[in-house]
């Protein structure tokens, strides 16, 4: 079966830190994956995506995330936390060689910047 | 340009009421998807539409729910009789394949249903 795993329910960072927040996924074949974030009582935004090519990606807000392969592996990182970064992350695949354009998300992690 | 708009967004309703959520995708997408956001269940796919078909209807939890799109500029998600357990922020989302499509989605604010 095809889904994707987000093992911390809650990431907790001070400002000025690095941040991970960590996503492992189970696919048939290549995989795009993606990150989105959802702000209180907002619909998710597209932060990210990995399609092929380098394995590490640049998103917005200066966000980052690598794919692994051996590892099945997609971490969210950023450099820096802000206390804006403040959200609800989601990773998400959809498998290379589906038609169906649907996409797996996982069950979403918190992430709390702490001034 | 106008994002995904969705409306209500909010609704309270009683169990047994009709409720009709509505859905703007973004002009020009072929894709639309309506999610259901709940915190024991997450995120979850009810329905998608390609060029206004519907394509996989396999996340519709029952009967009493069904959606529509009646051309490429609205869609709408029906609850018929609505019941407790339905309450939900219910998300609609727009994509296009034009110049291949990987997946990233558009997101509406979301409409929050709560069934009394």
């Amino acid at each position: 079966a095809q889904s994707v795993a987000q093992p911390e329910d809650q990431v907790n960072v001070a400002e000025g830190n690095p941040l991970t927040v960590k996503c492992t996924y189970s696919v048939s074949g290549n995989p795009y994956l993606f990150w989105y974030v959802q702000y209180p009582n907002r619909g998710l935004q597209f932060l990210l995506k990995y399609i092929t090519g380098d394995n590490l990606v640049k998103g917005s807000y200066g966000f980052e995330a690598e794919f692994n392969k051996s590892q099945t592996s997609f971490h969210l990182k950023k450099p820096s936390a802000l206390v804006s970064d403040s959200a609800l992350y989601f990773c998400a695949v959809r498998p290379f060689m589906d038609s169906s354009y649907k996409l797996i998300f996982g069950s979403g992690t918190r992430l709390l910047v702490r001034p | 340009d106008a994002g995904v708009i969705q409306s209500p967004r909010h609704e309270v309703t009683e169990m047994g009421q009709e409720v009709t959520l509505r859905c703007k995708p973004i002009s020009g997408h072929d894709y639309l998807f309506w999610y259901r956001q709940t915190m024991m269940r997450g995120l979850e796919l009810l329905i998608y539409f390609n060029n206004n078909v519907p394509i996989d209807d396999s996340g519709m939890p029952e009967d009493r729910f069904s959606a529509k799109m009646p051309n490429a500029s609205f869609s709408t998600l029906k609850i018929q009789p609505s019941e407790p357990r339905d309450s939900a922020v219910y998300f609609c989302a727009s994509s296009s394949t034009s110049g291949g499509f990987a997946g990233e989605l558009f997101f509406g604010e979301g409409s929050r249903l709560t069934v009394l």
